[in-house]
């Protein structure tokens, strides 16, 4: 089975400053990874996913991540913070099968990001 | 908006007693997820459907629980005698569509409805 830790539950970041939501995952086999923003009273919008190829996958909002295989992370990054980042992001997990389909999708604690003014 | 919605937001009800929530996934998606968000935690998965076909249920779905798909399109969830620990928000997703995308698992989110038990 995988699982998913984010260990920072929050992080305070200047606006316009630079910031790293970091996200760990165990997995057995090969797996998928993405990386969810929640909006107050909203539900999940997908920011970015890791399926194959490039280990650096951008998304929008001008978020990146990168995948790393060895050290078994995926931590989301962005070079200049807005205030309407201000939210709860969520790291999630799922395995990578050969075949399309139904992957269960697991997810983390989600770390909140608050952009200081 | 061809987005999933939910209805109710919001809903308030006292121990004891059954709700129904309903979900509306995006109309071309053949798979439809339920998960449930309490505070500080990431959605924890519920159940999911294959067009009408329930695949899979968490542990998590206690007898108190039904969810159903009827005709491969909405899905409703029903929690009968409510306790207090089913205050949460309720999530549903969907996913898919007429071709298997390998590897394609993006989940759209619905709004959630939040439950609280009183």
């Amino acid at each position: 089975a995988q699982s998913v830790t984010q260990l920072d539950s929050q992080v305070p970041v200047f606006e316009e400053a630079p910031v790293e939501l970091r996200c760990n995952y165990s997995s057995s086999v090969s797996v998928y990874l993405f990386w969810y923003v929640q909006y107050p009273n909203q539900g999940l919008q997908l920011l970015l996913k890791y399926l194959s190829g490039s280990t650096l996958v951008k998304g929008i909002n001008g978020f990146e991540a990168e995948f790393n295989k060895s050290q078994t992370s995926f931590h989301l990054r962005k070079p200049s913070v807005h205030i309407s980042d201000t939210a709860e992001y969520f790291c999630a997990v799922s395995l990578s099968l050969s075949f399309g389909g139904y992957q269960k999708v697991t997810f983390g604690t989600g770390t909140k990001l608050q952009v200081i003014p | 908006d061809t987005g999933v919605s939910q209805d109710p937001r919001h809903k308030i009800t006292k121990r004891g007693q059954n709700v129904t929530f309903r979900c509306d996934p995006i109309s071309e998606h053949n798979r439809l997820y339920w998960y449930r968000q309490t505070l500080g935690q990431g959605p924890e998965f519920l159940t999911y459907f294959q067009n009408e076909a329930q695949l899979e249920k968490s542990r998590l779905l206690s007898d108190r629980f039904s969810a159903e798909r009827p005709k491969g399109s909405f899905s409703t969830l029903e929690i009968q005698r409510t306790e207090q620990g089913d205050s949460a928000m309720y999530l549903c997703a969907s996913s898919g569509g007429d071709r298997l995308s390998i590897g394609d698992n993006e989940q759209f989110f619905g709004p959630g409805t939040r439950l609280t038990v009183l």
